[in-house]
């Protein structure tokens, strides 16, 4: 089956621009969640969506949006980019209802975003 | 906020069992611990969970001592494939789905 899809798979973009990287999940899965990893920071979570709400957010600057739509693919918005924005985004779904647990989480190989 | 600590890098000759220990002193009862590994540029893999008990699966083993406060990771025969970073998370196993990374132990198998 399909994996977890990322796209554009590498991007550079300018400072105060914005940018838009979308998701598309393993057939099924209904929870996407977006981590921003960085060698300074490591793996962050961003925020979490599932039947097109979010449902758990991490510690990001408003400027770091997401949407879900029903058909769980997920985007992710960044506005007015910073130079410490440039960071490999990753993408992940799992199999999960709520009140049920998820074996695992299936990641994407990530879109790498250069800001200049 | 990791909850967990992993020794920052360790060497395994291919072939042998590679053993990558974590400590989680203060995980709570209904916690599991999670093992990924990040083959470099591509996403994390998920390895394997337990709560208590040893699990195994094709591709690792998982021992957690029975006071639960560390576990090991075992990958009975390793390859120059299984060079990555490997990372040791506890988290409840339903709710919300953020995971804490940490930093993980670098793992490199000599040939």
């Amino acid at each position: 089956k399909a994996g977890v899809t990322q796209t554009p798979r590498y991007l550079i973009k300018t400072r105060g621009q914005q940018v838009t990287l979308s998701c598309s999940p393993i057939s099924g899965h209904r929870s996407v969640s977006w981590y921003q990893q960085t060698p300074g920071q490591g793996l962050q979570f961003l925020f979490e969506y599932f039947s097109e709400t979010q449902r758990n957010k991490g510690n990001f600057p408003g400027r770091f949006s997401g949407r879900q739509f029903s058909n769980s693919r997920s985007e992710m918005n960044v506005s007015t980019l910073e130079l410490g924005d440039s960071a490999l985004y990753l993408c992940a779904s799992s199999l999960i209802s709520l009140g049920q647990g998820a074996d695992g989480y299936t990641f994407g190989s990530g879109t790498r975003l250069t800001v200049v | 906020d990791a909850k967990t600590t992993q020794p920052p890098s360790m060497d395994c000759a291919e072939g042998r069992a590679a053993n990558l220990p974590c400590n989680h002193s203060t995980i709570s009862g209904n916690e599991y611990v999670y093992w990924y590994r990040q083959i470099h540029s591509q996403g994390p893999q998920y390895i394997i969970h337990g709560l208590k008990n040893n699990e195994t699966n094709e591709m690792a083993s998982l021992i957690i001592t029975e006071d639960r406060k560390s576990s090991t990771l075992i990958l009975p025969h390793a390859t120059l494939r299984d060079t990555a970073v490997y990372y040791c998370i506890v988290r409840l196993k339903t709710g919300a789905n953020n995971l804490f990374f940490g930093t993980g132990t670098r793992l490199t198998v000599i040939p």
